[in-house]
């Protein structure tokens, strides 16, 4: 099965602030790859999906980036509602695997 | 659009337990369907997928073998049958509807937009 790791695996970061965080495939998954966030005792939310492409209704603070093996998942500007755990999925092969999460925390 | 979860509670390792999903305000028959798990204070692990007609299913592999995706379109319903459960299933179980993003022939993209509010399942004695 594919690993995925994200990293860094939490961060404390201030409103307003440029956040990115970065996912690496133990081998490439061309731009098979999407970001998730979720919050405590909720289930989790579609960012966005092939590498790139924003889900309808999401604000366009996030975007995403990469190919291949290294991927980004980046907030511009940081909300307080944005505090949540971050989650990449890569659907190039099966199995699916998730990375870790990266939790994101005021600071 | 909606999708919710039953069937969870707690089960005897060795166990099984069927969940389900039924899903409404959209064509249930025309999606991809996906259960993704979380165990407790852990991360999430996708589960197992079946295709719009249920001709294809694909599991992870740490349930191939135990678990089984199923749907009943007329029924607008999801299921998993989970046999043999292990203390290491104990998790949320949630459903999502993928909705499968074709950008050209041979390319497309898996991208879970509707998801259920999770049923715990606790496989303890």
């Amino acid at each position: 099965a594919i690993q995925m790791t994200q990293s860094p695996s939490s961060l404390s970061a201030s409103v307003g602030d440029r956040v990115t965080i970065t996912c690496r495939a133990s081998q490439g998954i061309n731009n098979d790859l999407g970001w998730y966030q979720q919050k405590p005792g909720k289930a989790p939310k579609l960012l966005i999906y092939g590498t790139s492409s924003l889900q309808s209704g999401v604000p366009s603070r996030f975007s995403g980036s990469g190919s291949g093996t290294e991927f980004t998942l980046t907030i511009s500007s940081l909300q307080p509602e944005d505090f949540a755990t971050y989650y990449c999925l890569q659907d190039r092969i099966y199995p699916r695997t998730f990375g870790q999460g990266t939790k994101v925390e005021i600071k | 659009a909606q999708l919710v979860e039953s069937g969870g509670g707690l089960v005897q390792p060795g166990g099984s337990l069927r969940l389900s999903c039924v899903a409404s305000g959209f064509t249930f028959s025309s999606y991809w369907m996906t259960w993704v798990r979380q165990a407790p204070g852990k991360g999430l692990e996708w589960v197992a997928n079946i295709k719009q007609d249920g001709s294809e299913r694909y599991y992870a592999d740490s349930v191939k073998g135990r678990f089984t995706i199923s749907r009943d379109n007329a029924k607008n319903s999801l299921y998993l049958q989970m046999n043999t459960l292990r203390a290491e299933d104990t998790a949320v179980y949630y459903c999502a509807r993928d909705q499968d993003i074709v950008v050209a022939p041979t390319v497309g993209y898996d991208a879970f937009d509707i998801w259920g509010q999770g049923t715990m399942v606790t496989v303890s004695s």
